[in-house]
């Protein structure tokens, strides 16, 4: 599978600022996805990280919080703006390879305090 | 109803044991199957995929898959206290976006 990372890898943040995270694949990958873990939840879908369009957003995520960017084939990134202390996450990106199967980058653990 | 249900647990099971895991899910037209390894701290990690009914095994995991009673379940055989973890079940159409249940937790007591 691929090899996947993002960075940062944990952040303290303060209200009212954002952060973006990076996620870096080692292949061209078609579908990229940004999930978000709550503590103690699973795993809810953010978006669909689209390449040259605009990221396809689920229920209750909009683009001017979440602002996804997919320049190419093996980057993306998500920002997290005008934090509060519920974006207090684990945020996750992942690929799609054959039959579906997904595969997850290590995270992004975000501190909103 | 939620889409993806799985009963939250602690399973707890003696090393040795089998541990069963199980997941229904609400969408008749779901087609693929997948579970996942949680480690505290971690990231999941894809150990199952299923996309036809019956049985299937890797090693000591066995994935069951009935989609007439929209139900999917994780056997691991021989339980190892490494195995204690969070599986989650995860489930999608056709579209690729996945869907996941809570996530059972799992203790294999040594």
């Amino acid at each position: 599978s691929a090899v996947i990372s993002q960075k940062p890898s944990r952040d303290i943040c303060q209200r009212g600022t954002s952060l973006t995270i990076q996620c870096q694949v080692d292949s061209q990958v078609t579908m990229m996805f940004w999930y978000r873990q709550q503590p103690g939840q699973s795993l809810t879908l953010i978006a669909t990280a689209n390449q040259g369009s605009e990221a396809t957003y689920e229920s209750g995520f909009v683009i001017d919080k979440f602002p996804i960017s997919r320049p190419n084939l093996t980057f993306s990134t998500l920002t997290v703006s005008n934090m509060s202390p519920e974006d207090s996450s684990i945020y996750l990106c992942s690929v799609e390879e054959e039959n579906y199967e997904q595969y997850f980058g290590p995270g992004t653990r975000l501190t909103v305090t | 109803q939620k889409e993806v249900e799985q009963n939250s647990g602690p399973l707890s099971v003696p090393e040795g044991a089998i541990a069963s895991l199980n997941c229904t899910y609400s969408d008749r037209g779901s087609q693929s199957f997948f579970w996942y390894r949680q480690y505290s701290g971690k990231s999941p990690e894809l150990i199952m995929s299923i996309y036809s009914n019956g049985d299937k095994e890797d090693g000591r995991f066995t994935a069951q898959l009935n989609k007439a009673s929209q139900y999917v379940s994780l056997l691991i055989r021989d339980s190892q206290p490494s195995d204690s973890a969070t599986y989650l079940c995860a489930v999608s159409g056709n579209t690729g976006k996945l869907i996941f249940g809570q996530g059972t937790t799992l203790q294999v007591k040594p």
